[in-house]
C-alpha cells in the first residue's frame, strides 16, 4: 500500500517568513495530493491540492509542487501569519481508490509574531 | 448550514460499553468516511462508504461498525470499547465523478470531530 512520509513534524517561523513542507509518498499510481490545514479542536480543511498532470499550483500566498519522478510533493507558504499556526497533513491517492487518501503524520507550524 | 455534522462532540464512557457516533452531509455526496486520530495527531481511515456500500476497511477491529442508513448519514458505531479507543473521530465526505475512462475523486469535506474517551 502506499506510505507517506511528511517533514518535519514541527516549523516554527517568525511572522513573515516562508514556511515550507515536504512529503514523500511510495506508490507511483497515487496521482491526487491534497494538504488539509487543522485548526486546534476542528477538522482537517482542504487548502490546496494538486494533480500528477501539474508541476505546480498556487492559490496566494500558499503553493504546493510536485516531483513525480523523485515522488516527493512540497507545501510553500509565504509571508506567514499567526493565523497560519496549526497542522498541516499532506495526502496522498489514487483517484481510482474512491478518496483512500493516505496522510502524513503531520506538521505543527508555529508562527510567531 | 455545516457541511459535515457530527455527533456528539465529546463522549466519556466507560470500558466494556457500547456507544455511537453519528455523522451527516448536506453536500449530496455520494461517499463518506470516518477517520480516528490519535494523541500523536496520526491521521487513519477506517472506513469508507460508497453508496451505501463498505469500499474500505482497514484493518479496524470488528468491534467497530459503520452503519449507513442512507447517503447523507453515516453512523459509528463501538461495542466493548477500550482504553486505546480514546482518539478523536473524524467523518468526512466526498464526491466521486465519473468521467471517461477513470473516476474524478473530489476533495474530502471533514466534520468537527467527536472526542471519545474511555475510561
Amino acid at each position: 500500500g502506499e506510505n507517506v512520509e511528511q517533514h518535519p513534524s514541527t516549523l516554527s517561523v517568525q511572522e513573515g517568513d516562508s514556511a515550507v513542507i515536504k512529503c514523500t509518498y511510495s506508490d507511483s499510481a497515487s496521482n491526487y495530493f491534497p494538504w488539509y490545514k487543522q485548526e486546534l479542536g476542528k477538522g482537517p480543511q482542504l487548502i490546496i491540492d494538486i494533480r500528477s498532470n501539474v508541476g505546480e499550483k498556487k492559490d496566494q500566498r500558499i503553493a504546493v509542487t510536485l516531483n513525480k519522478t523523485a515522488k516527493h510533493f512540497s507545501l510553500h507558504i509565504t509571508e506567514t501569519q499567526p493565523e497560519d499556526s496549526a497542522v498541516y497533513f499532506c495526502a496522498a491517492s489514487r483517484d481510482t481508490n474512491a478518496g483512500n487518501s493516505t496522510f502524513g503524520d503531520g506538521t505543527t507550524l508555529t508562527v510567531k509574531p | 448550514d455545516t457541511a459535515v455534522s457530527q455527533t456528539p462532540k465529546y463522549l466519556v464512557t466507560q470500558m466494556g460499553n457500547d456507544k455511537s457516533i453519528k455523522c451527516e452531509q448536506n453536500l449530496g455526496h455520494d461517499t463518506m468516511y470516518w477517520y480516528k486520530q490519535d494523541s500523536k495527531k496520526f491521521l487513519k481511515i477506517m472506513f469508507s462508504y460508497n453508496n451505501k456500500e463498505l469500499i474500505i476497511n482497514e484493518t479496524v477491529p470488528n468491534r467497530f461498525s459503520p452503519k449507513s442508513p442512507d447517503k447523507a448519514h453515516l453512523n459509528l458505531h463501538i461495542n466493548s470499547l477500550e482504553l486505546g479507543d480514546s482518539a478523536v473521530y473524524f467523518c468526512a465526505s466526498s464526491q466521486a465523478i465519473s468521467g471517461r475512462a477513470h473516476v474524478d475523486i473530489n476533495e474530502q469535506y471533514f466534520g468537527p470531530g467527536t472526542r471519545l474517551t474511555v475510561t
